[in-house]
């Protein structure tokens, strides 16, 4: 079993939809989560991290489960510039040095 | 604006010879990360450093990869020989690990390698 695990999609959405993607980790020792996206042929960049409170940043909303080990990015009012790959990143720290395991990712399309 | 760069952007050789990637991380930054990302596998990690040292290349195949940092502003990543199956998107990624678990890492554009 894989340490986190998407869906690959593709979503594929009209503009202004709202789209929620989930993720799930094994490892319950996970002590930090975030949300990375990547454009075509591009590097990953931090999107926001993911706190159990739950967290919001303007149209993207992060929620964490550590009970059930999963971990949600809701998209609102998508935008043709959403459309990108979304990793699920977990982070373990053990050892004293921290670990960032990388989802495969999700695609998202957003059309107009 | 810092960036974490990397060089060179695109490689393509044959098969048996030695690949050799580089990267400059940001300045101030203490960590440093090779990853490896294909489609089938997505992002792995391959080494990383904390204050040049090595601190886990277990997902480093052994027998021809081998990752360096000779100074601060210099991390290398070389493949002797190459393989066809090393064909993949190689990022470097540095950050600042202040002990915090929201540390955040910086990739770099990646060197996109092709093993003929």
């Amino acid at each position: 079993r894989k340490e986190v695990e998407q869906d690959p999609g593709p979503f594929n959405v009209p503009e202004g939809a709202t789209v929620a993607f989930n993720c799930t980790y094994s490892n319950s020792a996970s002590q930090s989560f975030f949300w990375y996206r990547q454009d075509c042929r591009k590097e990953p960049k931090l999107l926001m991290s993911v706190y159990s409170s739950g967290n919001e940043d303007g149209r993207f909303t992060a929620q964490l489960n550590r009970a059930s080990q999963y971990i949600s990015l809701l998209i609102r009012d998508s935008k043709l510039s959403d459309s990108a790959t979304y990793l699920c990143v977990v982070n373990l720290r053990n050892t004293g040095f921290q670990k960032l395991v990388f989802g495969t990712g999700t695609r998202l399309l957003v059309s107009p | 604006d810092a960036r974490v760069t990397q060089t060179p952007r695109h490689k393509v050789t044959e098969m048996g010879q030695e690949v050799t990637m580089r990267c400059q991380p940001i300045l101030g930054h203490n960590t440093v990360f090779w990853y490896r990302q294909t489609m089938m596998q997505g992002l792995e990690l391959l080494a990383y450093f904390r204050n040049r040292a090595p601190l886990d290349d277990s997902g480093m195949p052994k027998d021809r990869f081998s990752a360096e940092m000779p100074d601060a502003t210099l991390a290398t990543l070389k493949i002797q020989p190459s393989e066809p199956r090393d064909s993949a998107v190689y990022f470097c990624a540095s950050g600042l690990d202040a002990g915090f678990l929201t540390d955040t890492q910086y990739f770099g554009p990646g060197t996109r390698l092709t093993v003929l």
